[in-house]
C-alpha cells in the first residue's frame, strides 16, 4: 500500500546550521507530497507541498523537490533558527478525496 | 478567520469508561476528518465526512468507536469502552472540498485532544 518513510529523530542542530530531513514514499498512483509541521502546543500546519514531479515547494526558507525517479521529497533549509524547533511530518495524498498518509515524524531541536 | 476548534484539550479516563470529543470545523468547510495520533507516530485517518455523510471509515474500530456529524457542521467522536491502547491525540481537520476529484484541498487541523487511558 501507499506509505511514507522519513528519517528518525530527534535531530539536534545548532542555530544557522544546514538542515536536511529525508523522506521517501511508495505510492501506486501519482501522489501529491507535503511537509507538515507541528510546533509545541499547536496543531499540524501545512508547511509546503508539491503536486507533480520536479515541482519545488517552498515556505519560510524551507524547500523540498518532488523527485519521481528516487521517490523522494527531502526537506531542506539553509540556516535554521531556534524557532524552527518542532516535529516535521512528510505526507502524501493519492486519490480523489484528499486522504493523507503521514510518516512517523521527525523531531527537530535547534540549539542557540 | 477562526480555525478548527476542539474540546476538551485533555482527558484522563480509566479503561472501560466512555469518552467523547467535539470538533467545530472552519465555517463553510464541507469535509471533516478525525485522526488518531499515537505517541511517536504520524496521524492515522479514522473517519472522513463530506457534509453529513461518511466518505471513509475503513480504519475506524467500529466495535468501540463511533462518530457523527448530524447537521454537516460539528462532529463528535466517541469511544466506548476505552482501552489502554486508545491513549493518543485525536485530531480533527477540515477542508473546503464539496465533491470528489479535482485539485487537492488543504486540510486545516485543530489543536487536538490528548486522551490518556489508565
Amino acid at each position: 500500500g501507499d506509505s511514507v518513510t522519513q528519517m528518525e529523530g530527534p535531530v539536534t542542530l545548532s542555530e544557522e546550521a544546514f538542515l536536511t530531513i529525508n523522506c521517501t514514499y511508495t505510492a501506486t498512483g501519482y501522489p501529491s507530497l507535503f511537509w507538515y509541521v507541528q510546533y509545541p502546543g499547536e496543531g499540524l500546519q501545512l508547511l509546503l507541498k508539491a503536486t507533480k514531479a520536479d515541482d519545488k515547494g517552498s515556505n519560510k526558507g524551507f524547500e523540498a523537490t518532488y523527485r519521481k525517479e528516487t521517490t523522494s521529497f527531502h526537506l531542506e533549509k539553509g540556516s535554521v533558527q531556534v524557532s524552527d524547533s518542532a516535529v516535521y511530518f512528510c505526507a502524501l495524498s493519492v486519490g480523489r478525496d484528499d486522504k493523507i498518509i503521514f510518516g512517523k515524524g521527525t523531531r527537530l531541536h535547534i540549539l542557540p | 478567520e477562526a480555525g478548527v476548534a476542539q474540546s476538551p484539550r485533555y482527558k484522563i479516563i480509566e479503561k472501560r469508561q466512555s469518552v467523547a470529543f467535539w470538533c467545530n470545523p472552519i465555517s463553510g468547510h464541507a469535509t471533516l476528518y478525525w485522526y488518531q495520533q499515537i505517541l511517536g507516530q504520524g496521524p492515522k485517518l479514522l473517519i472522513q465526512f463530506q457534509n453529513n455523510g461518511v466518505v471513509d471509515d475503513s480504519q475506524l474500530p467500529k466495535d468501540r468507536f463511533s462518530a457523527e456529524r448530524l447537521k454537516g457542521v460539528d462532529s463528535t467522536l466517541k469511544i466506548q469502552p476505552a482501552k489502554l491502547e486508545d491513549s493518543a491525540v485525536y485530531l480533527c481537520a477540515s477542508s473546503l472540498r464539496t465533491t470528489s476529484g479535482g485539485a487537492y484541498n488543504e486540510q486545516f487541523f485543530g489543536p487536538g485532544t490528548r486522551l490518556t487511558v489508565l
